[in-house]
């Protein structure tokens, strides 16, 4: 299995709600990230998790609250949002860097959550 | 600091022509190198990276890029594009002793038929 499941696909959702955005691969991979996509425009990257422990934390709102439950699971975790924040969002997953230097595999993204915060 | 530049915003090309992608970096070491294409409303999908050895790299689709160390590029080519290859297409380079990747700015990609 070489792919990275996201759900929900879709998300509306109004600035004092309260929603998660889920995220699964079953490649063995222990590197997981979270990016947001505007339009025609490259990832940002928000968040990356190094064997379920947050590693990279792009001084992200904390509007947005990540989880990594296991090593296949990815949550974002979203509250009182704006409606710049609406955007692709997208996970992907890596075998991560060892103490050794290597682990220089390429990142598998998955399809993304198109979110629209109104 | 660490970036990674794609000059060109649109490349149109006609079908059955030879296309290139342009790439430079910025990054500190020897990086490694990766290409993604990105399909409307789509996550990005790897088509290549480069890592050691031969300077050319072959990937998916037909595509392959050449590695230039003395100029920092690793440029994006196909000897004779399709109009199915019409796509938004990422440059990525990750320093090899930290786990992050970082994106050009993107280039669109217009074949003709």
């Amino acid at each position: 299995d070489t792919e990275v499941t996201q759900t929900p696909k879709h998300l509306v959702m109004g600035m004092t709600n309260k929603k998660s955005l889920k995220c699964e691969q079953h490649m063995g991979h222990r590197a997981m990230y979270w990016y947001k996509q505007k339009a025609k425009k490259p990832p940002e990257l928000m968040f990356v998790y190094s064997y379920e422990k947050l590693s990279i934390n792009e001084s992200v709102p904390s509007r947005f609250s990540p989880e990594c439950p296991n090593s296949s699971l990815l949550n974002l975790h979203l509250h009182a949002l704006q409606p710049e924040d609406s955007a692709l969002y997208l996970c992907a997953s890596s075998q991560p860097r060892t103490s050794g230097g290597k682990g220089y595999n390429e990142q598998f993204f998955g399809p993304g959550t198109r979110l629209t915060v109104l | 600091a660490q970036s990674v530049a794609q000059p060109e915003d649109q490349v149109n090309v006609a079908e059955g022509n030879p296309l290139t992608v342009k790439c430079t970096y910025s990054v500190s070491g020897n990086p490694y190198l990766f290409w993604y294409v990105q399909y409307p409303n789509r996550g990005l999908q790897f088509l290549l990276k480069y890592i050691t050895g031969d300077n050319l790299v072959k990937g998916s689709y037909g595509f392959e890029a050449e590695f230039n160390k003395s100029q920092t590029s690793f440029h994006l080519k196909k000897p004779s594009a399709l109009v199915s290859d019409s796509a938004l297409y990422f440059c990525a380079v990750r320093p090899h002793n930290f786990n992050k990747f970082y994106f050009g700015s993107g280039t669109k990609l217009n074949v003709k038929p």
